[in-house]
């Protein structure tokens, strides 16, 4: 099975940090995702890359950028975080060979912006 | 615009009765079809998919779902609910195209009562 490994479960950073949450695959997935998860509104598409060192905006990247420099690794960066980033975030990876288009989901990176 | 409408927020059911979670989707063509389960702390786990062919499919956990294409629906049923089931449900639409991100109904909260 496609094992998507997000390193940080829980995290708590201060307004105006800079925060790295990094996301893993192990299955040679071209396409990766980054989602965040809010109550009421469900998941919205951050940004997401289709290859090594190429990535394209989601629905709501203002605040965002993210890495990828290895295919197996994902990374979404808060360069100055806000309290309004305090959310559920997802990773995601997709087979584009398969013909489907399922994603797989990592367990979640719960940040807290104080 | 595509969209996903889940339109009951929250729903509770008695342990051993019959459930059915609603999905509306709006979208150009007929896409991709699927139903997530995230219990709490955890990350998307798939329950089922529609591609094509018989519009009623099978999932996991005793789940299935049916695409009625003429209501725009893909509404997610089960005979028996058990308290394991208890969990947050998220419909999802996709394009016939490999690789692409999916876009989500802001979710069904199932309470399990006994």
């Amino acid at each position: 099975d496609v094992k998507v490994t997000q390193s940080s479960r829980y995290l708590v950073k201060r307004t105006g940090e800079k925060v790295f949450l990094e996301c893993v695959q192990d299955m040679d997935h071209e396409n990766m995702f980054w989602y965040r998860q809010d109550p009421g509104l469900g998941l919205r598409l951050i940004y997401f890359s289709y290859d090594v060192k190429m990535k394209e905006k989601g629905d709501i990247p203002e605040g965002y950028s993210v890495s990828r420099e290895k295919k197996e690794r994902f990374s979404l960066i808060l360069e100055s975080a806000s309290t309004n980033q305090t959310s559920m975030y997802l990773c995601a990876s997709i087979d584009n060979n398969s013909g489907a288009n399922v994603l797989t989901f990592g367990a979640g990176s719960r940040l807290t912006v104080l | 615009a595509q969209s996903v409408t889940q339109p009951d927020i929250h729903i509770t059911v008695s342990e051993g009765a019959s459930l059915e979670l609603r999905c509306n989707y709006s979208y150009g063509a007929t896409p991709y079809l699927f139903w997530y389960v995230q219990s709490p702390g955890q990350g998307l786990q798939l329950l089922l998919k529609y591609f094509s062919g018989d519009t009623l499919v099978q999932g996991i956990k005793g789940f299935e779902a049916e695409f009625k294409r003429s209501q725009s629906s893909f509404n997610l049923r089960k005979p028996s609910v058990h308290w394991s089931d208890a969990a947050e449900y998220f419909c999802a639409v996709g394009p016939h195209q490999a690789g692409t991100a999916l876009i989500f109904g802001k979710g069904t909260t199932l309470s399990v009562s006994s």
